[in-house]
């Protein structure tokens, strides 16, 4: 049973807050990601970590950063959240081990920022 | 680059026909084929794959098959359920790939009783 959790499940934010999505999963895996979802359905990868301290950005420019200091966690920050941010972000991970690194994906934060 | 080719939706069915979603692929080398599916306001959930040419990934009635000849991963379904109204995902993933996935664009699909 994959266990990959993401909160909160909703959020709704005033411009210029700063907000922290949180993703923990609890397989051990070493590489995490985090996605943007937009309403067209279309994932965009944003972050990716290899593991402990180890963060790359992902091939959708992102205002967002993101830590890596435990195997578990890899929160996703936003310093000033704009309407622009609003949009469903979805965290992912997977293991270096098998041969075709499928991925486990959280239930998802939605995002709206007024 | 490695890129998915998805078929595009809408899609909407009734209850019991026949559902086929068009994928194919570009990719060097040999990678693994994924579908992957969305349900509203839910994450992603694997729901089959298939890691080397000829093989089939089944699962709940769905199936394909890793067409390296035709570079396609078609998804197909005998007969589709109400249960079955989704968003559906291919992907593609393997060693010249950085070990990151490369998504389709999604296909929603509606099943009507």
């Amino acid at each position: 049973e994959a266990d990959i959790y993401q909160t909160p499940r909703y959020l709704v934010i005033g411009t210029g807050k700063k907000i922290t999505l949180e993703c923990s999963q609890t397989m051990g895996h070493d590489k995490m990601y985090w996605y943007q979802q937009d309403p067209g359905m279309e994932l965009h990868l944003i972050h990716y970590s290899y593991g402990v301290n180890s963060t790359e950005k992902g091939d959708l420019s992102s205002e967002s950063t993101v830590s890596r200091i435990r195997t578990e966690h890899f929160p996703l920050t936003l310093e000033s959240a704009r309407p622009s941010h609003t949009s469903q972000y979805l965290c992912a991970s997977s293991e270096t081990r098998t041969a075709y690194n499928e991925q486990f994906f959280g239930p998802g934060t939605r995002l709206t920022v007024l | 680059g490695d890129s998915v080719t998805q078929m595009e939706g809408p899609v909407t069915l009734s209850e019991e026909a026949f559902l086929t979603i068009n994928c194919t692929y570009t990719a060097t080398g040999y990678p693994s084929l994924f579908w992957y599916v969305q349900y509203p306001g839910e994450g992603l959930q694997l729901l089959l794959k298939a890691t080397k040419a000829d093989d089939k990934g089944s699962n709940k009635g769905f199936e394909a098959t890793y067409r390296k000849e035709t570079t396609s991963f078609h998804l197909e379904k005998g007969s589709v359920q109400v249960s079955d109204s989704a968003v559906y995902f291919c992907a593609l993933s393997g060693p010249n790939t950085g070990n990151q996935f490369y998504f389709g664009t999604g296909t929603s699909l509606t099943v009507i009783p």
